[in-house]
């Protein structure tokens, strides 16, 4: 079936970039997402990349989609203690949105 | 692992009638259940945060009156989408939340699509 996967923690010194994988398997997907949630809160839209795309550049964030490999990526350039989190890696077609089970992200001083 | 059920998957109905989304975790108890909403060609919109037995918190701009959440249990949270109108149609989707320790770990819905005549 259709799946999302990622790994689960990832931890990082201030300062360094971050970078989070995640795969999918359904070809036909229209959009990736990214989403954050910190403790205690829902998920909010960090970016997203069109699946005719393969780069996507925003401020400190720069996504990366290797349609080929079904594989999508999350830069986080300059990784700060506020970007302590769970990122979720998600695919949507129509009538359907799969998620990732979140990429814990630690921060290191 | 972990599922959420969400029913309907999908319901047409003519606009000024109501309609109930139920939201479940079937093996296991969700402090916290949240609802979605996505927008075509966009992502998901938080709607409200449900807590079990308390009132849901609703985020800027989501009419409480027209969205009704009710957290019943930890296992059931439902969304009812009073007097709907046309504009109210989109894919509404839930996550139920669990609490271990200091982490949580989100699990989703499938979505249900809410057509409004």
């Amino acid at each position: 079936g259709e799946d999302v996967e990622q790994s689960l923690f990832l931890s990082v010194r201030e300062g360094d970039s971050s970078v989070i994988n995640c795969t999918y398997t359904d070809s036909s997907s229209t959009y990736l997402y990214w989403y954050k949630q910190e403790p205690g809160a829902g998920l909010q839209l960090l970016t997203y990349i069109f699946s005719n795309m393969d780069m996507k550049q925003d401020q400190r964030l720069t996504v990366l989609l290797n349609k080929k490999d079904k594989h999508l990526s999350l830069r986080i350039a300059d990784t700060q203690t506020g970007d302590s989190a769970i990122y979720f890696c998600a695919e949507s077609g129509y009538d359907k949105i799969i998620f990732g089970k979140g990429t814990r992200l630690h921060i290191l001083p | 692992g972990a599922v959420v059920s969400q029913h309907p998957s999908r319901v047409i109905c003519k606009s000024g009638t109501s309609v109930k989304i139920e939201c479940r975790s079937l093996d296991f108890q969700a402090t916290t259940m949240f609802w979605y909403r996505q927008f075509p060609k966009k992502s998901l919109m938080l709607m409200a945060t449900s807590n079990e037995g308390s009132k849901a918190t609703y985020e800027q701009g989501v009419e409480k009156d027209k969205f009704l959440i009710n957290h019943a249990s930890l296992t059931l949270s439902t969304l009812t989408v009073t007097s709907a109108h046309p504009e109210d149609s989109s894919f509404y989707i839930c996550s139920a939340q669990v609490s271990s320790g200091s982490r949580e770990t989100q699990y989703f819905g499938p979505g249900t699509r809410l057509l409004v005549l």
